[in-house]
């Protein structure tokens, strides 16, 4: 039953790994993010997709890379992981335009 | 300067305290306001938006924006300890319509 859920939700990985972060919502949005809360709780908007297509993409290194399979899934590789990768992640969904947005449980990933 | 400024505490209140938690903007094209709660290792869960400027009452909860002063509050009558989270601010609007965050301000109320 659960809305948006995030795969795995701990991730404890060595620098110059690369891993990836799954996120499945079975609300039926249509749009779909990642979102990147630091040690001081501040959320930032990495990436948006609305249909698969990409509509956000912030100022991101291009070692992340999201893939959207279908509208319902959005996934997050990071090659090459560094210390400061460090972080939650959170997928979040919603209708495009509409206000609520809904956010997974998030992944904490830590890079060693 | 940030878009959206928000105290990142803690705050800490007696149970049964009227809690204020604000937040400033700089970008007046921002139109919808939204207050987030988030517990400890939990996602954010929305709590209430507002369009616009004026007031917005759910239960113990008020939000206010007001666009002149690019200011917007969140009141909470009657605080319990399952009060005790972090509450983020939002805002969307312009050109992008992007989502933008607060810090977080992290609120405990104690029993």
């Amino acid at each position: 039953d659960t809305a948006v859920s995030q795969t795995p939700k701990y991730l404890v990985t060595q620098m110059g790994n690369d891993k990836s972060i799954k996120c499945e919502q079975n609300l039926g949005h249509d749009t779909m993010y990642w979102y990147k809360q630091d040690s001081k709780k501040f959320l930032k908007i990495m990436f948006s997709y609305n249909n698969k297509e990409l509509i956000i993409n912030e100022t991101v290194p291009n070692r992340f890379s999201p893939k959207s399979p279908d509208k319902a899934h959005l996934n997050l590789h990071i090659n090459s992981l560094e210390l400061g990768d460090s972080a939650v992640y959170f997928c979040a969904s919603s209708w495009r335009n509409e206000e609520t947005q809904y956010f997974g449980p998030g992944t904490r990933l830590l890079v060693l | 300067q940030k878009e959206v400024e928000q105290d990142p505490g803690p705050l800490s209140v007696p149970e049964g305290a009227i809690v204020s938690l604000n937040c400033t903007y700089s970008n007046s094209a921002f139109q919808y306001f939204m207050w987030y709660r988030q517990y400890s290792r939990k996602g954010p869960e929305l709590l209430m938006y507002t369009y616009s400027s004026g007031n917005k009452e759910d239960g113990r909860f008020t939000a206010q924006v007001d666009k002149s002063s690019k200011y917007i509050s969140l009141f909470i009558r009657d605080s319990q300890p399952s009060d005790s989270a972090t509450y983020l601010c939002a805002m969307r609007g312009g050109i992008d319509y992007k989502y933008i965050f607060g810090t977080g301000t992290r609120l405990k109320v104690l029993a």
